[in-house]
């Protein structure tokens, strides 16, 4: 059971360039988000998808697009990579029943990417 | 509007000592209440959690918190630090089971030895 996995760890863009980060996780978890995190500035969501065929924008969706084919994948594509889109990137999963209380999210280890 | 305040940007303590972490936040009902720890180069690990019932909750690694609906605060605790307790500690809300999740900007605690 790997929990929550992102691809690559590391990555460097020149301006204009594209790219797709990987996010991928094992738990059966129906919900999964998005997060880009700034220093001093906490987790942003991006966006997020309640399962399979629906993404939903989070509070900075400007810049990035999602997809959610399967259960387990949900990639964020960067078209047009601009420097303030430099920032750590998270991914993370939760299960979220009908009823019952709310689960927390669990977290992949992040990608660091750098746009020059 | 709804916020998460963690006052402390970052917190200095010595190895052994205790440890307190501020967390306040701003809504009108009791939210879902949560402590994440993310260490250097790693994603976030939740600590700890608060939904209802008891308003001292134990988490993992030996962390505490306490719910205090007056001051609307929920505040992490450890008696005695060690060295890799030196992490960045966020304090997360949820209004209902329907919302998103809110992060606090996080306080970074750094260990003297």
């Amino acid at each position: 059971n790997a929990g929550v996995t992102q691809t690559p760890k590391f990555r460097i863009l020149k301006i204009g360039q594209s790219m797709t980060l990987q996010c991928t996780q094992d738990m059966n978890h129906n919900y999964m988000y998005w997060y880009r995190q700034d220093p001093g500035m906490g987790l942003k969501l991006i966006y997020y998808s309640v399962g399979a065929g629906i993404t939903d924008k989070g509070e900075v969706p400007n810049g990035y697009n999602v997809s959610r084919s399967t259960t387990e994948d949900f990639p964020l594509r960067l078209e047009l990579a601009a420097p303030s889109q430099t920032s750590v990137y998270f991914c993370a999963s939760s299960y979220s029943a009908p009823t019952g209380v709310y689960n927390e999210q669990f977290f992949g280890p992040g990608t660091r990417l750098t746009v020059l | 509007a709804q916020s998460v305040t963690q006052p402390d940007i970052h917190i200095t303590v010595s190895e052994g000592a205790s440890l307190e972490l501020r967390c306040n936040y701003s809504y009108g009902a009791t939210p879902y209440l949560f402590w994440y720890v993310q260490s250097p180069g790693q994603g976030l690990q939740l600590l700890l959690k608060y939904f209802s019932g008891d308003t001292l909750v134990q988490g993992i690694k030996g962390f505490e918190a306490e719910f205090k609906r007056s001051q609307s605060s929920f505040n992490l605790r450890k008696p005695s630090v060690h060295w890799s307790d030196a992490a960045e500690y966020f304090c997360a809300v949820v209004l209902n089971r329907d919302d998103k999740i809110i992060f606090g900007k996080g306080t970074r605690l750094h260990i003297l030895p």
